[in-house]
């Protein structure tokens, strides 16, 4: 069936460091993808969205790369910061269902 | 957590009783949705609506129920046919179709003693 994965379940980086998180999907029919921060304790927070006729966005310390040959998407978070510890997911928009979203990545961030 | 409001934050209830999970928002969104939450897991489906008086069943509906009867507001009973209830309960809404981006409130952690 279809689906959304990420490849790794945890990641820890240096304070400073980049962080690239990383999601597979399976759906080729997929036009929109987002990506979410969810805090201990806490419900998951809107990052970046892009749809299928972009393969970058940026924002602002984070950006999302769309690779549709090989059905993967990235997060790119710049010099990143304690802040940024969190669990993040992805989601995408696939037809007329609501958004799929992957299982999470822990990012721990070493001070 | 965007206009989404969810009470009571932690909720605490005997087996066998039923209890309602209370989700309101002033976003005006059409769309609003329910999920479940286990520790290190992500995020499964209960029960998604688009529009008053309207809804559908997710991924794992068994043992839960829903109402739309305002747009503002979309409840969740937890009820006794629930075998494993204990999680963190989150909702979202969005603009208007279920495959809009979602906001999400800031969740029910629900533990059955």
């Amino acid at each position: 069936g279809e689906s959304v994965g990420l490849h790794l379940p945890t990641l820890s980086v240096q304070e400073g460091d980049n962080s690239i998180i990383n999601c597979a999907y399976s759906n080729s029919a997929s036009d929109y993808f987002i990506w979410y921060k969810q805090e201990s304790g806490k419900g998951p927070q809107f990052i970046i969205d892009i749809r299928s006729n972009m393969d970058k966005r940026q924002g602002q310390r984070v950006t999302v790369l769309l690779n549709k040959t090989v059905k993967h998407l990235s997060l790119q978070i710049a010099a990143t910061q304690p802040g940024d510890s969190a669990v993040y997911f992805c989601a995408e928009n696939s037809g007329n269902t609501p958004l799929v979203f992957g299982k999470g990545t822990r990012l721990s961030v070493i001070a | 957590d965007g206009g989404i409001t969810q009470s009571p934050k932690y909720l605490f209830r005997k087996e066998g009783q039923n209890v309602t999970l209370s989700c309101e928002q002033n976003l005006n969104h059409d769309a609003m949705y329910w999920y479940r939450q286990d520790p290190g897991q992500g995020l499964r489906l209960i029960y998604y609506s688009q529009i008053v008086n309207d809804f559908q069943k997710g991924d794992i509906a068994e043992g839960y129920s829903v109402s739309r009867e305002k747009k503002e507001s979309f409840p969740l009973t937890v009820t006794s046919a629930q075998k494993n209830p204990t999680a963190f309960y989150l909702c979202a809404s969005s603009i208007a179709r279920s495959t809009d981006t979602q906001y999400f409130g800031p969740g029910t952690r629900l533990t059955v003693l």
